[in-house]
């Protein structure tokens, strides 16, 4: 099955810095690579998502990237700001119904 | 908007009790996944529902067992409950077909604690 590994655990940057995570997968079947983030005891909520078809994708201070040839993808923030400090997940499947493996997800604290 | 409808959103049951948990996904979204998260841990697939069918299995116990009605509610059943199973267990729903993003869709999550 798919394996997502998830780098760095927690990552701490000051206010208005980039933040970078990546994520590594096994599975050259999965296409459909999504970011989430959570609050905690809250639910997982989308913020970006990339198919294997497409190379880079950003949405105002949020961009991901994805090499289909390493396997990996990353998450890039920019500009940062207090209200992104949470855990993020990245994900990776087949598609369809297929479930998604997540990786054990990112820290981010961001300091004033 | 209408979002994915879980219940209840806490549980708390003795060990080799039984639970049940229901969902109710968005209308006209024609797939359910089931995720169990437990502390600090990131979410596990469990199971999902295409269609009323099971289309994938993922790391769900035997004691599990899970299915989607006519009117694309699902329930997860576990029995036989151990400590390890209290976690946060999320549904998740997305329409496949259609025109849209078929972005997932989370539940705010029920709540298990075993004791």
């Amino acid at each position: 099955g798919e394996n997502v590994e998830q780098h760095p655990s927690t990552l701490s940057v000051q206010e208005g810095d980039s933040a970078v995570i990546k994520c590594t997968y096994s599975d050259s079947a999965s296409n459909y690579f999504p970011w989430y983030k959570q609050e905690l005891g809250k639910r997982p909520q989308l913020i970006i998502d990339i198919r294997s078809n497409v190379g880079e994708k950003k949405d105002q201070r949020i961009a991901v990237t994805l090499n289909k040839t390493a396997k990996h993808f990353s998450l890039h923030i920019t500009e940062t700001q207090p209200e992104d400090s949470a855990v993020y997940f990245c994900a990776a499947s087949e598609g369809g119904a297929d479930g998604l493996t997540f990786g054990k997800g990112t820290h981010l604290i961001i300091q004033p | 908007a209408a979002g994915v409808i879980q219940s209840p959103r806490h549980l708390i049951k003795e060990k080799r009790e039984t639970a049940t948990l229901k969902c109710y996904p968005i209308p006209r979204h024609d797939t359910v996944y089931w995720y169990q998260q437990g502390p600090g841990q990131d979410p596990q697939f469990l199971i999902s529902f295409y269609e009323k069918m099971q289309s994938d299995k993922g790391s769900i116990p035997d004691r599990f067992s899970a299915q989607q009605f006519s009117d694309y509610h699902s329930e997860l059943n576990m029995s036989s409950l151990e400590l390890g199973d209290s976690a946060l267990y999320f549904c998740a729903s997305r329409q496949l077909g259609g025109s849209n993003t078929g972005e997932l869709f989370f539940g705010e999550g029920s709540r298990l604690t075993v004791l």
